[in-house]
């Protein structure tokens, strides 16, 4: 199964400041995803990492506002630009190893904006 | 659009009681079924999965899941539980053409000792 990392763990940040968080997994997947869940909430997808192209977004994700990179297939960034209270939340990667047919979670970047 | 709809949204039980969590979806296409479930401080971590076959699927811990299909559910069930499995749980849905996967909003089972 992958193994998935990301940093950082957690991060208090200042309102209007931007944080990017990275994944990175230990080895080549065909899919990844970055995943919202905010507090008592489910988890809600923001966004599937595309390597080599732009980021494909679900309804109320936009680009200017969580940026996403997928520079190789082991490595992907999220960040959260200009940030406010609202987006206080863990934010995690996500994977599928099309061979396992099954989808992994990293730990999560819980995120408090103050 | 595709959802998936978790009837409890808080669950308390006593040791050895028997669990059932309901799960429907609303897509009527070919699917495939998780349940996840996430322990106190820990990972999302998958419990069981339904692709394809017999639609009484195992799974780890003792839980198993009945998908029928004419009620687009999902059930998981556990005939006793343990105070261990205090934890949230999240059944998803991902269409077969597709590599997203949607999870219900969970239920928070707590095991009274």
């Amino acid at each position: 199964s992958a193994v998935i990392s990301q940093k950082p763990s957690r991060d208090i940040c200042q309102r209007g400041t931007s944080l990017t968080i990275q994944c990175q997994v230990d080895s080549q997947v065909t899919m990844m995803f970055w995943y919202r869940q905010q507090p008592g909430q489910s988890l809600t997808l923001i966004a599937t990492a595309n390597q080599g192209s732009e980021a494909t977004y679900e309804s109320g994700f936009v680009i200017d506002k969580f940026p996403i990179s997928r520079p190789n297939l082991t490595f992907s960034t999220l960040t959260v630009s200009n940030m406010s209270p609202e987006d206080s939340s863990i934010y995690l990667c996500s994977v599928v190893e099309t061979s396992f047919n099954e989808q992994f979670f990293g730990p999560g970047t819980r995120l408090t904006v103050l | 659009a595709q959802s998936v709809s978790q009837h409890n949204h808080h669950v308390i039980l006593s040791e050895a009681a028997s669990l059932e969590l309901g799960c429907n979806y609303s897509y009527g296409g070919t699917v495939n079924l998780f349940w996840y479930v996430q322990y106190p401080g820990q990972h999302l971590q998958l419990l069981l999965k339904y692709f394809s076959g017999d639609p009484l699927v195992k799974g780890i811990k003792g839980f198993e899941a009945e998908f029928i299909k004419s009620k687009f559910s999902f059930n998981l069930r556990k005939p006793s539980v343990q105070w261990s499995d205090t934890a949230e749980y999240f059944c998803a849905v991902n269409e077969r053409r597709d590599d997203k996967i949607i999870f219900g909003k969970g239920t928070r089972l707590h095991i009274l000792p």
